[in-house]
């Protein structure tokens, strides 16, 4: 079955840049749209974007265009979220999940990675 | 790109029933039926409970419900079970963006 395991915790400085993997294993990964969603302390689930790896065709939450890329490898099976100018209010934790449908970057996301705390902090 | 709308809270005892609302717009919930809910315990990965308004995947118990109306969705749990007490989002696909809901937390007393 399909699993997917994220990269560790990671401690930024701010406005620093930050780097998630997201390794797939077990089924079909190039096909299936992996999306990153975070939340913050006390806050609920924020859609980042999302990225079809055999496509390469992506989708980036207004709020995040221009400072947030996602990227995948087809080799190794893994997306990848890079976000840059970190502040604080980056402080959560970052999910990344695939979708239940292939080929489709809005299909409801059936699988999820552990999650990734990443902290920014001086 | 506005998060949807739902309750900040809702409570019922066991064996009760509750419905969580989840209020679009006609860009998002009005417009696509890639509707989508998940249950959220504290520390753990959020879990898929309902997809494409109505549909439940494998391994969901037919307790767990959804529905649309309009720009509005709604997530009704019956049978309500102690483990059931957890955050829950909606979801909604927009054409170039998806958004949630800001969630609703489920008390079971």
């Amino acid at each position: 079955q399909v699993q997917l395991v994220q990269s560790g915790a990671e401690v930024k400085r701010p406005q620093s840049s930050l780097k998630v993997s997201c390794k797939s294993s077990g089924g079909s990964f190039s096909s299936y749209a992996v999306s990153w969603v975070r939340q913050a302390p006390g806050q609920g689930l924020e859609w980042m974007g999302g990225i079809i790896p055999i496509s390469g065709t992506s989708n980036i939450a207004r709020q995040f265009q221009g400072r947030v890329t996602i990227s995948a490898d087809e080799h190794t099976s893994i997306v990848y979220m890079e976000m840059g100018r970190l502040i604080s209010e980056d402080t959560a934790v970052y999910y990344c999940a695939r979708g239940y449908y292939s080929n489709y970057l809005g299909s409801a996301f059936e699988i999820w990675g552990q999650g990734t705390m990443v902290t920014v902090s001086a | 790109q506005s998060a949807l709308t739902q309750p900040r809270s809702v409570s019922g005892s066991p064996g009760q029933s509750v419905t969580i609302s989840c209020t679009g717009t006609r860009s998002d919930i009005g417009d696509y039926n890639s509707v989508s809910w998940y249950q959220h315990h504290p520390g753990k990965a959020p879990k898929l409970l309902i997809y494409d308004v109505t549909k439940r995947p494998s391994g969901v118990p037919d307790r767990f419900s959804g529905s649309k109306s309009g720009i509005t969705a709604s997530l009704t749990i019956s049978g309500l079970q102690t483990d059931d007490e957890a955050d829950y989002y909606c979801c909604s696909f927009a054409g170039s963006y998806t958004v949630f809901g800001g969630g609703t937390k489920l008390t079971v007393l």
